[in-house]
This record gives C-alpha cells, structure tokens and sequence, in this order.
C-alpha cells in the first residue's frame, strides 16, 4: 500500500529565505509525483508534476526533485515571500490510469515579513 | 480554460435535508473525481468516473449518492448526512489516457456543514 509522508508538518520561515520541502513514498514504482499548494479553506492549485522519468521541474521559484529508488521528493522555493504561506500537499497515483491520488499530510508553510 | 467549478461554496444542512454539490469543467476531461478533506487533513478519494461511467467507489456509505450526467458536469446527491460528513468536498477532473497518468485539475470546493 503506498503511503505518503511529509516533512516538516510546518514550517516558519523569514522572508527571502530560501527552504526545501520534504516528501517520501513508501512505493517507487510511482508513475509521477504532482506537488499542490492549499490556502486556508480553499481548493487545490497544481503547482508542478514530475513524470517518473524525469528528475526535476521547474516553475518560477519552485523547484521540485524527484529520486525514484529512494521513495524522494523535495520542493525547493527560493527567495520565500509572504505570499507563499499555505500548505505544500505532495501526492501520488495509486496507479496507471484514471487513478485516484494518495496525498501527504502536507507541511504548513508560513513566510513571516 | 484549466478550470473546475464547484457550487455552492458553502453549504450548510441538517441531518434530514437533501442537496447536491455540482462540479463543471469544459477542458474535454474524461475522467472526474470526489475527494473529501476534513480539517488538517489531506484529501481522500470517495468516487472516480471515467467517461461516465463509475469506477471507483471508495466504500462510501449510500447517503453520498455521486452521478455524471455528462462528460462535463459531476454531481454529488447528499441525503441524510450525519455531522462527521462536515469537510471541504473538492471536485477534480484529468483527461483520461489509458496506462497515462494526467494532471488532476481541482476545484475551490464546497464547504459542507452538517447540523
């Protein structure tokens, strides 16, 4: 059964640092890993997916890695402002196909000015 | 257009009510999804369609009744809820690729509070 874990549940930062985020899998035999921002309340924004075989992707200040034979992620965001407070939710496919998504619990992230 | 739409935002019920949750995408996904998320926690899948059709029933209790009229629109019958059914309720679609797996698109959700 693949499991999901984050690390560090939260996190508080000053701004313009930079920080990495932390997400493992118990299962390597992913097909991609989909990293997703949650504000408060709110619904869920794609902020990158990583095919299995690819290494990283990159949007902006984001970027994020994937090692496959170590059941690794991580999330790096550079130069953090106040703005990227939210909660950092990476997820996985149960499975090939019209598959649903296993999730971490998330880290909640908050960038003080 | 990349977006899921849910309606209402907010819903508010009691134990006896019946309401729906209505959930719309015009990106051509195939594939639609219900996940429920309570409080601090992540999302947990409850259904998935594939072109209308369901496929997944992730042993919901019958008081969540999901429906797929169309390939754009998903709905969510609610009947007789129960105040631990109170969550955030998200909607997602992907288009649906056999042996690919696709980027799940998410709606804003709808809030349930059940009284």
């Amino acid at each position: 059964k693949q499991e999901v874990t984050q690390i560090p549940a939260a996190l508080s930062v000053p701004e313009g640092e930079n920080l990495v985020l932390n997400c493992s899998f118990t299962d390597s035999a992913i097909y991609n890993l989909q990293w997703f921002r949650q504000d408060p309340g709110k619904g869920l924004t794609s902020l990158l997916l990583i095919q299995s075989s690819q290494r990283e992707q990159t949007s902006g200040r984001l970027n994020a890695s994937l090692d496959k034979s170590s059941g690794r992620s991580t999330l790096y965001i550079a130069a953090s402002q106040p703005g990227d407070s939210a909660t950092y939710l990476c997820a996985v496919p149960l499975s090939s196909g019209n598959t649903p998504l296993v999730f971490g619990k998330g880290t909640r992230l908050s960038v003080i000015a | 257009d990349t977006e899921v739409t849910q309606t209402p935002k907010h819903l508010v019920m009691g134990m006896t009510n019946k309401k729906s949750l209505k959930c719309e995408q015009h990106m051509g996904h195939r594939a639609m999804y219900w996940y429920k998320q309570k409080a601090k926690k992540p999302p947990e899948l409850m259904f998935v369609y594939s072109y209308e059709k369901l496929s997944i029933n992730e042993s919901v209790p019958s008081r969540f009744s999901p429906e797929c009229p169309n390939s754009s629109l998903l709905n969510l019958h609610l009947h007789a809820l129960q105040p631990e059914d109170s969550a955030l309720y998200l909607c997602a679609s992907s288009r649906a690729l056999a042996g690919v797996v696709e980027t799940q698109y998410f709606g804003p959700g709808t809030r349930l509070l059940v009284l």
